[in-house]
């Protein structure tokens, strides 16, 4: 019963290169939410899908992009990488609309 | 927007007193209301999901309280345990948001043995 996986679990870049964070989930959910959570800052939402093909974005979608080409997966794209997304980015799912989110267990990216 | 508000940022109880958490937001008309458990360097351990209809729910050790009138939600954790040193947030989903939680910036606790 694997839940929420995300890789890599650890990433160190350099600015300007690109990245591609993975979110799978087993558990049928269908929507997806891409957070990052820095000190101070708390969790903020990057982007989110509420279907498979659907994304949307969130309160700070800037420098990131997002595909959910099949409905366990939800991936998070750094273009091109720059030291203030140095964060630790969080992958949750929800079976529905009101359901409970289930996390990942994060990536922590540094950017230098 | 949706504002969450944890206060106190950090706690410390010695072991077997109860803890009292709180989580306050400005938008009453919420769906419902998530708290999770954050070990350092680990990822959210979900603790209690309460709807906004209901008043309160219960898990072992853990009962959280919610009036959506007011704008708040309580969490009690019953004769605290070292282990439930944690940072522990509350998240907030209003009805319309498709399905988004807004996160509270959490309490920090330390159950001292």
């Amino acid at each position: 019963n694997a839940g929420v996986t995300q890789t890599p679990k650890f990433r160190v870049l350099k600015t300007g290169q690109s990245m591609t964070l993975l979110c799978a989930q087993d558990m049928n959910h269908e929507y997806m939410y891409w957070y990052r959570q820095d000190p101070g800052m708390g969790l903020r939402l990057i982007h989110y899908s509420v279907g498979e093909g659907t994304t949307a974005k969130g309160e700070v979608p800037d420098g990131y992009n997002v595909s959910r080409l099949k409905k366990q997966n939800f991936l998070l794209g750094l273009e091109s990488a720059a030291p203030s997304q140095t964060s630790v980015y969080f992958c949750a799912s929800s079976y529905k609309r009101g359901g409970g989110y289930t996390f990942g267990s994060g990536t922590r990216l540094t950017v230098v | 927007k949706q504002e969450v508000t944890q206060i106190p940022a950090a706690l410390s109880v010695p072991e077997g007193e109860n803890l009292v958490l709180n989580c306050s937001f400005t938008d009453s008309a919420i769906y419902n209301l998530q708290w999770f458990r954050q070990d350092p360097g680990k990822g959210l351990t979900s603790l209690l999901l309460i709807q906004s209809s209901q008043r309160e729910q219960t898990s072992g050790r853990l009962n959280a309280s919610l009036d959506k009138s007011s704008g708040r939600s309580t969490l009690y954790i019953a004769a605290s345990q070292p282990g439930d040193s944690a940072t522990y947030l509350c998240a907030v989903r209003k009805a319309d948001s498709w399905g988004k939680f807004q996160f509270g910036a959490g309490t920090q606790v330390v159950v001292t043995p």
